[in-house]
This record gives structure tokens, C-alpha cells and sequence, in this order.
């Protein structure tokens, strides 16, 4: 099976510029991350979709970051104005979690994109 | 407040030695545990989970990892390294109170020739 589809891989922006970040998750999984790494850390969960709603978004800068993911397939991230301490690996995951099957917390990675602040 | 800890940042080992990475949780019940590899420049794999029954898991690679409910710790443990296996290790941790997974800080695992 195809897995989860992240682009673009890398960018890199000036402060203040703004970016997206597009994310494709496996088919039939209803729920949907994005997590912030950082150099050094683990990833931290930005937001959690299951389907098109918002399940957590606790940690999200919402001056700043805001995401969407209006069919409950594909999803995208946007970073507005870009600080420099936003320099990460933006990672997409997914699961089937919610839809009552054995092992649905087990999340599928994408290779994540990488942003440069500058 | 829930919490994973990883207590060791980097760890260096010879090729063909054991090893032992810990993992320590903070949560009012039983989790469901995970242990995730990321490879340079790569998304992360799941290397095994525990979710019930047996307290000693197996997972891809050779890794295995055992649950300890007294200690509240998972620690990974593979008995003969390979140069391949360097990389930065992943505890991960499901509240299922709230489906929230959190991750450590991560281990960077070394491997000497």
C-alpha cells in the first residue's frame, strides 16, 4: 500500500515569509497528525483530524499556524508569518484510530519536510 | 501531568554488543506502549508495541522490549547490534483516557566499528 505523502521534502523561507506544507495520508485513515520536530526533540503533536474535525489542537500557535483538512483526505499546514525558532521537521502521520480496529493507534509516518527558517 | 522520558540523549555501542534503551512513562494507568526507529532523513517506523498480555514483546530487527508496570518503564533491548541500527529511538506513549500519543525526547543510538 502507498504510504502517508508529504511535500515538498524541503523549504526554505525568510522570516515573515509564509509556507504550506501538504499531506496525503494512507487511504481509509480517518485520523490524521501533524507534529513539529525539532532538532534534538521528539516530535510534538501540532493537531489531530479525525476526518474533517478537530480533535486536538492544544499545542498549535493558532497566531500563526493554522491547518485544514476540508475533505478528510488530504490535509495542509501553514505556517504565517514564519518565526525562526518554526526551523523543523513537519511530520504527517496517520491511523485508523476512532474506527474501532485492533492496533489503530499504531501511527504511519511520512518522511516529513523539513523548513528552514532564515 | 502524562509524561515519556528518555533519560539517555546519545548512546554509544560496539557492533555485536547488547543494548539497552530506557523509557520511563508518567500516566494514572496503563498505556499502550511503542517504540519508533527514524533513520536520517527519514519518517518514523514503529519496531514493536505493547498493548496487553505478554510483558515481553518482539519486534522488527531483533529489538524486543519489555513492560514493567512497577517501574512504569518500557526499555527497547536488542542482544547484538548492527551498524545498521544507528539511528534516534522513539518511546511513545497512548493516554487512551483522551487517544492523545506523546513522544519522548528521543535516544541517538552510535555504533562502533
Amino acid at each position: 500500500e502507498a504510504g502517508v505523502a508529504q511535500s515538498p521534502r524541503y523549504k526554505i523561507i525568510e522570516k515573515r515569509q509564509s509556507v504550506a506544507f501538504w499531506c496525503n495520508p494512507i487511504s481509509g485513515h480517518a485520523t490524521l497528525y501533524w507534529y513539529q520536530q525539532i532538532l534534538g526533540q521528539g516530535p510534538k503533536l501540532l493537531i489531530q483530524f479525525q476526518n474533517n474535525g478537530v480533535v486536538d489542537d492544544s499545542q498549535l500557535p493558532k497566531d500563526r499556524f493554522s491547518a485544514e483538512r476540508l475533505k478528510g483526505v488530504d490535509s495542509t499546514l501553514k505556517i504565517q508569518p514564519a518565526k525562526l525558532e518554526d526551523s523543523a521537521v513537519y511530520l504527517c502521520a496517520s491511523s485508523l484510530m476512532g474506527q474501532g480496529v485492533a492496533g489503530a493507534n499504531v501511527l504511519t509516518f511520512g518522511a516529513g519536510s523539513r523548513l528552514t527558517v532564515l | 501531568a502524562q509524561s515519556v522520558t528518555q533519560p539517555d540523549i546519545h548512546i554509544t555501542v560496539s557492533e555485536g554488543a547488547s543494548l539497552e534503551l530506557r523509557c520511563n512513562y508518567s500516566y494514572g494507568a496503563t498505556p499502550y506502549l511503542f517504540w519508533y526507529v527514524q533513520s536520517p532523513g527519514q519518517g518514523l517506523q514503529l519496531l514493536l508495541k505493547y498493548f496487553s498480555g505478554d510483558t515481553l514483546v518482539q519486534g522488527i530487527k531483533g529489538f524486543e522490549a519489555e513492560f514493567k508496570r512497577s517501574q512504569s518503564s518500557f526499555n527497547l533491548r536488542k542482544p547484538s547490534v548492527h551498524w545498521s541500527d544507528a539511528a534516534e529511538y522513539f518511546c511513545a506513549v497512548h493516554m487512551n483516557r483522551d487517544d492523545k500519543i506523546i513522544f519522548g525526547k528521543g535516544t541517538r543510538l552510535h555504533i562502533l566499528p
